[in-house]
């Protein structure tokens, strides 16, 4: 089955550690986001790639970290400089080209405590 | 900065009534997509929009873009309940651009 597959579903980290959340892709896709979403908001922009070993930064990258060294994966990282880690996190692709649909991945909901 | 508001920001109808969310932008839009999210769900896609004025329908769905390209609207005949879930518009500022500014939300609840 082709998708995207965000891993885990659940996860619980301990305040001012580091974690990396998972995001892989069998679509072939070339264009990969993650996105943060807090209760009752809209989704916002951490950081995207248009290509392999290229990311730039979106609306809230403060805190965060990516990298993309294959095509399949956009790992993010999420570290101890980001004040409010809490939140359901949700990774996506496109083909590029302009006005591509996105295919959302089940989502990551991380719990800092 | 670029903001994409939506209204309502939530929403309960009785099964059978009609529906519609705004989306409202601060700048002129390339293009225009929306998504649903079932609760606990994620973002599917449903539709974009490209043309100034366009409208296009899927079954019970309509969708409209302005005139202006800077707001749109989603319409539902008849809800359902399986159209409960979250909607949201996001849009593309400028043309080629990858980076969707996705609306506030508008939380649909049907009640049978």
């Amino acid at each position: 089955d082709g998708g995207i597959t965000q891993s885990p579903k659940y996860l619980f980290r301990k305040e001012g550690q580091n974690v990396t959340l998972s995001c892989e892709q069998n679509l072939n896709h070339d264009a990969m986001y993650w996105y943060r979403q807090d209760p009752g908001q809209g989704l916002r922009l951490i950081y995207y790639s248009q290509i392999v070993n290229d990311f730039q930064k979106g609306d809230i990258a403060e805190g965060y970290s990516v990298s993309r060294e294959k095509k399949e994966s956009f790992p993010l990282t999420v570290t101890s400089a980001q004040k409010n880690p809490t939140a359901f996190y949700l990774c996506a692709s496109s083909i590029r080209g302009e006005g591509t649909e996105a295919f959302f991945g089940q989502g990551t909901r991380l719990t800092v405590v | 900065g670029q903001q994409v508001m939506q209204i309502p920001q939530y929403q309960h109808v009785q099964e059978g009534e009609d529906f519609t969310t705004y989306c409202n932008s601060s700048t002129t839009l390339s293009n225009i997509q929306w998504y649903k999210q079932r609760p606990g769900g994620h973002p599917v896609f449903l539709i974009q929009l490209v043309k100034s004025g366009e409208v296009k329908k899927q079954k019970r769905l309509t969708f409209q873009f302005g005139e202006a390209k800077k707001n749109s609207s989603l319409h539902i005949t008849a809800t359902q309940t399986t159209d409960v879930g979250t909607y949201f518009c996001a849009g593309a500022p400028t043309s080629g651009t990858y980076k969707y500014i996705f609306g506030t939300g508008t939380r649909l609840k049907v009640l049978a």
